[in-house]
């Protein structure tokens, strides 16, 4: 079956401008996560969804950041005013539920600020 | 330990040998612990997800272990194939946050034939 997709799978913005990541978890699944790697460092958390219950944002690194999930289906993950500290891979993953599911993951978007 | 760390950082290992590596996590408010393949232009791929103490879970040649009382945990390849090569995730998660992990920072192995 259809894993998890991502698009795009690269994306060059300029300093200053928004940009929309998108997400389409594997059917069924209800909880959805973002995560993103800025090079030489570890996965870091921003931001998980479980069915209809108020987001966890706590990985959020400031209110540029936001993302909204359509029911149990395609999430976006909105940055405006993008900042060179914002290049990163940006993953998705979903899982069937919390904690004690294993996690699949996206290929990844490349964001690259300029 | 408030972070989960990993060790060592990298490991080269020749075809055939068996390794093993560390994942250490903080010991209380343990509710799972994550470990995830990922090689290099793929996606992390889920290995094991552990939440019992004293735990060995396996799946082929790799194999792991889970000690919550004091906060560590072992991943074991044995005969290792160069097909092995990746990082190796662990992450943490939190009792009282069953859908954040914390990741550790991997452990790089390459498998030389």
């Amino acid at each position: 079956g259809a894993g998890v997709s991502q698009s795009p799978s690269n994306k060059v913005t300029e300093k200053g401008k928004d940009v929309e990541l998108r997400c389409d978890p594997i059917s069924g699944h209800t909880a959805l996560y973002w995560y993103r790697q800025r090079l030489g460092q570890g996965l870091e958390f921003l931001i998980y969804f479980q069915g209809n219950s108020a987001p966890d944002k706590s990985g959020l690194p400031s209110d540029r950041f936001s993302a909204e999930r359509t029911g149990e289906s395609v999430s976006t993950l909105t940055i405006q005013r993008t900042q060179q500290e914002d290049s990163a891979v940006y993953l998705c993953a979903s899982s069937y539920g919390l904690g004690s599911d294993e996690q699949y993951f996206g290929p990844g978007t490349r964001l690259t600020v300029t | 330990i408030l972070n989960v760390e990993q060790s060592p950082q990298s490991l080269h290992v020749q075809e055939g040998d068996s390794t093993n590596f560390t994942c250490s996590f903080p010991s209380s408010n343990f509710y799972a612990l994550h470990w995830y393949r990922w090689e290099t232009a793929k996606s992390p791929e889920a290995l094991f997800v552990m939440t019992l103490n004293g735990d060995e879970k396996k799946k082929g040649r790799i194999s792991a272990t889970l000690n919550t009382k004091e906060g560590y945990s072992y991943l074991y390849i044995k005969g290792s194939q160069p097909e092995d090569s990746a990082t190796y995730l662990c992450a943490f998660i939190r009792l009282d946050s069953w859908g954040k992990l914390q990741f550790g920072a991997g452990t790089q192995v390459v498998v030389t034939p």
